[in-house]
């Protein structure tokens, strides 16, 4: 079974600074995706960022970057510049294919609340 | 423009008096998915389709049910509501070139 675990329930950042969310994950599939989803009070779900596990390179997105670790089944989320409209609960999320069914399986972790400071 | 949308967005219910949230998609996705979120607990999914007439449990199915008569619209209907079924819903689609999953903007379900 597919597991995703985020260790830090809550973190706080200045303003500007960079800020590293943690995620980690458990699968014995070969081939799949990892995202990151912001939940802004809005609760909107936006999507931040994807990875696809077969790919080396590290996804970035202006901002938004990650340190993606498949040997370790690491994920992680930097933030660069922060700004007060990062202040979200941020949400890792795994998810695999299964192509002789033709289904999919998300599976998210239990979240990480951000908090920029002024 | 391309989006989920999910009806009503808030509401107060009774314990037992069958209630519906719709979902319908305009992306023309043949994947779609119920997740409800609670907190501690991140977004659990609680039944899926992969096509018209084609649906399947998730983690959370128990009190729920779904159709999917058409491919942009999947309901979720709560029979028999009770007060753990107070939560926040959201539906979703896949976009299957990027393997990509779209919310819709949630419904604030609270069952008294």
């Amino acid at each position: 079974a597919q597991t995703v675990t985020q260790s830090q329930p809550e973190m706080s950042v200045q303003e500007a600074e960079t800020v590293t969310l943690s995620c980690t994950y458990d699968t014995s599939e070969n081939n799949y995706y990892l995202f990151w989803y912001k939940q802004p009070p809005s609760r909107q779900m936006i999507l931040v960022i994807r990875q696809e596990a077969y790919k080396q390179q590290n996804a970035t997105e202006n901002r938004f970057s990650v340190n993606f670790q498949k040997a370790a089944k690491s994920f992680s989320l930097k933030i660069s510049d922060s700004q007060l409209g990062d202040t979200a609960m941020y949400f890792c999320a795994f998810m695999a294919a299964f192509s002789t069914s033709g289904t999919y399986k998300y599976i998210f972790g239990t979240g990480t609340r951000l908090k920029v400071l002024a | 423009e391309a989006q989920v949308t999910q009806n009503p967005r808030y509401l107060i219910t009774v314990t037992g008096k069958k209630l519906t949230v719709t979902c319908s998609q305009n992306m023309n996705h043949e994947y779609m998915s119920w997740y409800r979120q609670d907190p501690g607990l991140g977004l659990r999914q609680i039944y899926y389709s992969m096509n018209v007439e084609v649906t399947d449990k998730g983690d959370v199915p128990e009190g729920y049910k779904v159709s999917r008569k058409e491919k942009r619209n999947f309901p979720l209907i709560l029979e028999s509501p009770s007060p753990n079924q107070t939560s926040l819903y959201f539906c979703a689609s896949v976009e299957r070139i990027t393997d990509t999953q779209y919310f819709g903007p949630g419904t604030r379900l609270t069952v008294l």
